[in-house]
């Protein structure tokens, strides 16, 4: 069984391009968590996603950024036009319940420089 | 709003010593609390959880308690060893989907 995939590892992006971020939930998850790492940060909560609803988006910034998890494929985090201060690493997570059993697994990480 | 402290945020032992590693908590209504362990560069591997109802988890060298009344968890690590160093982190379940997480704690073990 396959762990929580991210790609792509690595991201360089100028300033006022797009990056996409995918992530593939474990087998048999159907909820994906994104979270960001700034550097010398802790992780933050992003978003909280189930197969074509956003269920939380308190962790979002209110431009530029948004997610998405399709019935089928991968989920997607959208950065537009983006900005030296996005520069960080985007850790996906994904559970297969909510609740007090929910564990979380965390995939490698997707680290975005903008140059 | 759930604060999560970890104290101290960095530490260095020599191998072969017990060690306990320290998160504090500022809201008792939580779900559970994961401790996780990230290597530079890595993602994030879970080691402990507990959850809410629970006083404390094992694994191997790993011990991990809870104390909600006092906003406190800790997770003791045995006999360490170099290749426990990474940064622990410990991580509280707010509103049943997100996790709050603290600074984490960055551990040395030297030989």
């Amino acid at each position: 069984n396959a762990g929580v995939m991210q790609n792509p590892r690595h991201l360089v992006r100028r300033r006022g391009q797009e990056a996409r971020l995918r992530c593939s939930p474990m087998k048999g998850h159907s909820h994906v968590y994104w979270y960001r790492q700034l550097p010398e940060e802790g992780l933050k909560f992003m978003v909280y996603l189930q197969k074509e609803n956003i269920i939380d988006e308190s962790g979002m910034p209110k431009e530029r950024f948004s997610a998405e998890f399709p019935k089928e494929g991968p989920s997607i985090l959208r950065i537009q036009q983006v900005v030296r201060g996005d520069s960080a690493a985007y850790f996906c997570a994904s559970s297969p319940v909510q609740g007090s059993y929910n564990e979380q697994f965390f995939g490698p990480g997707t680290r975005l420089t903008v140059l | 709003k759930q604060e999560v402290t970890q104290i101290p945020a960095a530490l260095s032992v020599p191998e072969g010593e017990n060690l306990v590693l320290n998160c504090s908590f500022t809201d008792s209504a939580i779900y559970n609390l994961q401790w996780f362990r990230q290597d530079p560069g890595k993602g994030l591997t879970s080691l402990l959880l507990i959850q809410s109802s629970q006083r404390e988890q094992t694994s191997g060298r790993l011990n991990a308690s809870l104390d909600k009344s006092s906003g406190r968890s800790t997770l003791y690590i045995a006999a360490s060893q170099p290749g426990d160093s990474a940064t622990y982190l410990c991580a509280i379940l707010q509103g049943a989907q997100k996790l709050v997480f603290g600074q984490g704690t960055r551990l040395t073990i030297n030989p």
